[in-house]
């Protein structure tokens, strides 16, 4: 079965600061990747996946994320975080050998700090 | 464009109570559905997924059941709610038989059981 790793389960950055969130996974087949952002009280939203082909994958609202095979990761980042990105932020895999099936990290609350 | 509805968006039940939380998606045919539940502090835990009417598997064993009455409907249900049935609780759609496809989230229902 593959997992979900999310390394810090709390992230303050400051506006306008980079914003790096990490994610490694474990898998013995080529995984497809997504991150997904949860406001209060909402359900969630998908940021940006990797499936094959280019391995910096952008998504909405200025992230973007780096597949690198070798070390197993998949992290986010943003260069200028603002304030409209505190929220919940969750990585994910789909379980390529069982299709539909999606094992989720435990997530990372960001605060942005003025 | 696809859509997804879930109701009601928050709901106080006392312990013993019945549950039924219900899910549609319009604009698409044959989704994947799937019920997460999203307790406070804690991931994501996939409660029941369907690929077509009537096929439900059950990840996790519980009071909680779930059904596929129509295509694009998924209701999730209890005869007797427990104090541990409190949480977040998400539909989701995917398209069938795609490894990489996303799923897409409703706004969820905030569950408190008394």
């Amino acid at each position: 079965a593959q997992s979900v790793t999310q390394l810090g389960s709390h992230v303050s950055v400051s506006e306008g600061a980079l914003v790096l969130l990490r994610c490694n996974y474990s898998s013995s087949v080529p995984p497809y990747l997504f991150w997904y952002v949860q406001y209060p009280n909402q359900g969630l939203q998908l940021l940006l996946k990797y499936t094959t082909g280019a391995t910096l994958v952008k998504g909405i609202n200025g992230f973007e994320a780096e597949f690198k095979k070798s070390e197993t990761s998949f992290h986010l980042t943003k260069p200028s975080a603002h304030m409209s990105d505190a929220a919940e932020y969750f990585c994910a895999v789909s379980e390529g050998d069982s299709w539909g099936k999606f094992q989720f990290g435990a997530g990372t609350q960001v605060v942005v700090t003025p | 464009s696809q859509t997804i509805h879930q109701w009601p968006a928050t709901l106080v039940q006392p312990v013993g109570s019945p549950l039924s939380l219900e899910c549609t998606v319009e604009g698409t045919s044959n989704p994947n559905l799937y019920w997460y539940r999203q307790a406070a502090g804690r991931g994501l835990q996939l409660l029941f997924y369907s690929v077509g009417i009537g096929q439900i598997s059950s990840e996790v064993p519980q009071n909680l059941s779930a059904s596929r009455p129509q295509d694009r409907q998924f209701i999730l249900s209890s005869k007797k709610l427990l104090l541990s049935d409190s949480g977040f609780y998400l539909c989701a759609w995917s398209v069938e038989v795609s490894y990489n496809s996303p799923l897409h989230f409703g706004n969820g229902t905030r569950l408190t059981v008394t």
